[in-house]
């Protein structure tokens, strides 16, 4: 059984301040995906992370993913209020056809003025 | 112009009663999913459907029941509605990207409620 496992799964920061939440996974996958949530709200697309030592940045966020490590990281740079809100990645497996996705418990982020 | 809608956002009823929950996508994708979000915000799969093939999750009961009347719906089924069936339900849609999946898109949700 494929197991996603994110920490932390709180984090409370300043702004202006970095941190990282780091997505480990259990068998092996090409495709990690991470999503934003704000309370009462559907799930937002933010990376979609296909290949070994794929990066990607979208503003303060960048994502990585370690396909041999089963690794991947949301940095967060010089966060803002704003960025508040629970993370979660999720996997789906090796040629995954209809599946669908395993998820973290997600990293619920708050960020102080 | 919603990707994913859903309908209800809220349904509340009692327990023993049978209840669904629709889900249109108007992107063109191949393949709809159903999500279970409790309270704790844990998401998991329920089932993923394309126009060939129902993946069930062997962890849902069979009181809950997809179905599509066409490629661009998947309406969930709930009969005999219990207390724990209370949570956040989410349809998404995807398209293959290869061999695997491209980003999911989520509708806005249904909060169930059951008393």
């Amino acid at each position: 059984e494929l197991k996603v496992e994110q920490n932390p799964l709180f984090l409370s920061m300043q702004e202006g301040k970095n941190y990282t939440i780091y997505c480990n996974y259990s068998t092996t996958s090409d495709r990690l995906y991470w999503y934003r949530q704000d309370p009462g709200k559907s799930l937002e697309s933010l990376f979609v992370l296909l290949s070994n030592g794929a990066v990607k940045q979208e503003g303060r966020l960048m994502a990585s993913l370690d396909t041999k490590a089963r690794l991947s990281t949301l940095h967060i740079t010089a966060a803002v209020h704003d960025l508040s809100a629970t993370y979660f990645c999720a996997v789906d497996v090796v040629g995954g056809g209809a599946d669908g996705l395993t998820f973290g418990k997600g990293t619920h982020l708050i960020i102080q003025p | 112009d919603t990707a994913v809608s859903q309908t209800p956002k809220y349904l509340v009823t009692q327990m023993g009663n049978d209840k669904s929950i629709k889900c249109e996508q108007n992107l063109g994708h191949d393949t709809m999913y159903w999500y279970k979000q409790d309270s704790k915000k844990f998401l998991k799969i329920m089932f993923s459907y394309n126009n060939k093939e129902l993946i069930i999750n062997e962890t849902v009961p069979n009181r809950f029941s997809p179905k599509s009347p066409d490629k661009a719906h998947l309406n969930l089924h709930i009969n005999s509605l219990e207390l724990g069936d209370s949570a956040v339900y989410f349809c998404a849609s995807s398209r293959p990207l290869g061999g695997g999946l491209d980003t999911q898109y989520f509708g806005p949700g249904t909060r169930l409620t059951v008393l």
